[in-house]
């Protein structure tokens, strides 16, 4: 089965709302979690990473909040703006070679 | 800012035909990924290659893969006799100390197999 899940596969959001775009990941020795943004037509771009000894950790409007209890993974985007229209991934390392990631939430804004 | 360029951006192939994605990491990058993405799906972990060696591969990446670092500078994905499932974008990517840090993707090759 898959590691890392999403609840949702489209979330549509108020410009200028606050968004948060939830993962569900199933391997308990995932220890590196990612948060990437896919325009279209562009390569996945990084947006924050958390680490398996944080519980938090906040960016420029962006902020990852990891509870490892229930295995779950979220991204708060602050003031949401046009340009936050792109698909979410999250992704994650289990501790070996490779980085994989989730199925995906497209994010719209409503002007 | 520096980045990973990959060429061509568009790929049109015949079935059966050899194919070969190249890619430039970032200069000082030690660690080179191949991922390919069909449409509307998620990002498909293929390859990882460090030190002129495949570190992990995916059960896609199967014998008609390999990855070569033929010069120091670019990073190739040859698809040996591809079939009308390889049609995807295929995204190189490195980073610069390990695998539990953040990669840097290029804008991929759409591989189209007819």
């Amino acid at each position: 089965g898959e590691s890392v899940g999403l609840h949702l596969p489209t979330l549509s959001v108020q410009e200028g709302d606050n968004s948060i775009i939830n993962c569900a990941y199933s391997n308990s020795a995932s220890d590196y979690f990612i948060w990437y943004k896919q325009e279209s037509g562009k390569g996945p771009q990084f947006i924050i990473d958390i680490r398996s000894n944080m519980d938090k950790r906040q960016g420029q409007r962006v902020t990852v909040l990891l509870n490892k209890t229930v295995k779950h993974l979220s991204l708060q985007i602050a003031a949401t703006q046009p340009g936050d229209s792109a698909v979410y991934f999250c992704a994650e390392n289990i501790g070996d070679d490779k980085i994989i990631f989730g199925k995906g939430t497209r994010l719209h804004i409503l002007p | 800012e520096p980045e990973v360029t990959q060429t061509p951006s568009h790929q049109v192939t015949q079935m059966g035909q050899e194919v070969i994605l190249r890619c430039v990491p970032i200069s000082n990058h030690l660690y080179f990924y191949w991922y390919r993405q069909i449409l509307g799906q998620k990002v498909e972990f293929l390859v990882s290659f460090y030190n002129n060696e495949i570190s992990e591969k995916s059960e896609i990446f199967d014998d008609q893969f390999s990855v070569e670092r033929p010069d120091g500078s670019n990073f190739t994905l040859k698809i040996r006799s591809t079939k009308l499932e390889d049609s995807a974008m295929y995204f190189c990517a490195s980073s610069l100390q390990g695998f539990r840090e953040k990669l840097f993707f290029g804008s991929g090759t759409q591989l189209s197999v007819l």
